[in-house]
């Protein structure tokens, strides 16, 4: 069973449009999340985290939304760029297990120009 | 560059060997994690070392698989009498501390023939 869902394999956005890519979860002591995103025969690269403390952080082009109560979380990019294109991850965890981070599947978003 | 360095990038080898993955961590990154990432799934969580605290084990998939940190810097991950179903990405990600974005390397490719 997935504790992390993404349940969109992929996204399809125009240039200068939103992105908003989704992820639930289901385990109710996860109280750390993040987005990564991934190119091709690369790691993943960190993109931004949020607290369960918070229901927003926001850096730049890149806003993640956390509803607890629904335990789901988004990521925003706007506005979106062809360089975005990749594969974004969203991963959570409890940090009183010490770190290690639960990943979905991945949601592959392409920006076409 | 102070990034994350994996060795080899790519790895064949024939069902039944051992092989062994190197990780070089960011330097001063206490925190120490192996993930793999099968094809068409997410990154699934090995193990995870956090300065010279016991590492946690609780994803190596069976005792085939071991790790080791010498001096509190690079791990080596070995698998011994490799099967085709251990043919993945392994990934290695260091943190500052267990309670920090993890930044990863950009993997080895294991190819189990």
């Amino acid at each position: 069973d997935q504790q992390v869902k993404q349940n969109s394999p992929s996204l399809s956005v125009q240039e200068g449009r939103i992105s908003i890519l989704n992820c639930d979860y289901t385990n109710s002591m996860f109280d750390y999340f993040l987005w990564y995103k991934k190119y091709p025969a690369e790691g993943p690269t960190f993109l931004i985290s949020i607290s369960s403390i918070k229901d927003k952080n926001e850096d730049g082009r890149f806003t993640v939304f956390l509803n607890k109560s629904a335990k789901h979380l988004s990521l925003h990019i706007v506005p979106s760029q062809p360089g975005d294109s990749a594969v974004y991850f969203c991963a959570a965890s409890a940090r009183g297990s010490q770190g290690n981070l639960i990943f979905g599947k991945g949601t592959k978003l392409s920006v076409k120009p | 560059g102070a990034g994350v360095s994996q060795s080899p990038s790519n790895k064949v080898t024939e069902k039944g060997k051992d092989v062994e993955l190197r990780c070089d961590p960011i330097s001063g990154h206490t925190a120490l994690y192996w993930y793999r990432q099968s094809l068409g799934q997410g990154l699934e969580f090995l193990i995870y070392f956090q300065g010279n605290s016991a590492p946690d084990k609780s994803g190596l998939p069976s005792d085939r698989f071991s790790a080791e940190r010498t001096g509190g810097s690079v791990s080596t991950l070995t698998i011994q009498r490799t099967q085709q179903e251990d043919s993945a990405v392994y990934l290695c990600a260091s943190s500052y501390r267990g309670d920090q974005p993890q930044h990863f390397g950009d993997g080895t490719r294991l190819s189990i023939l």
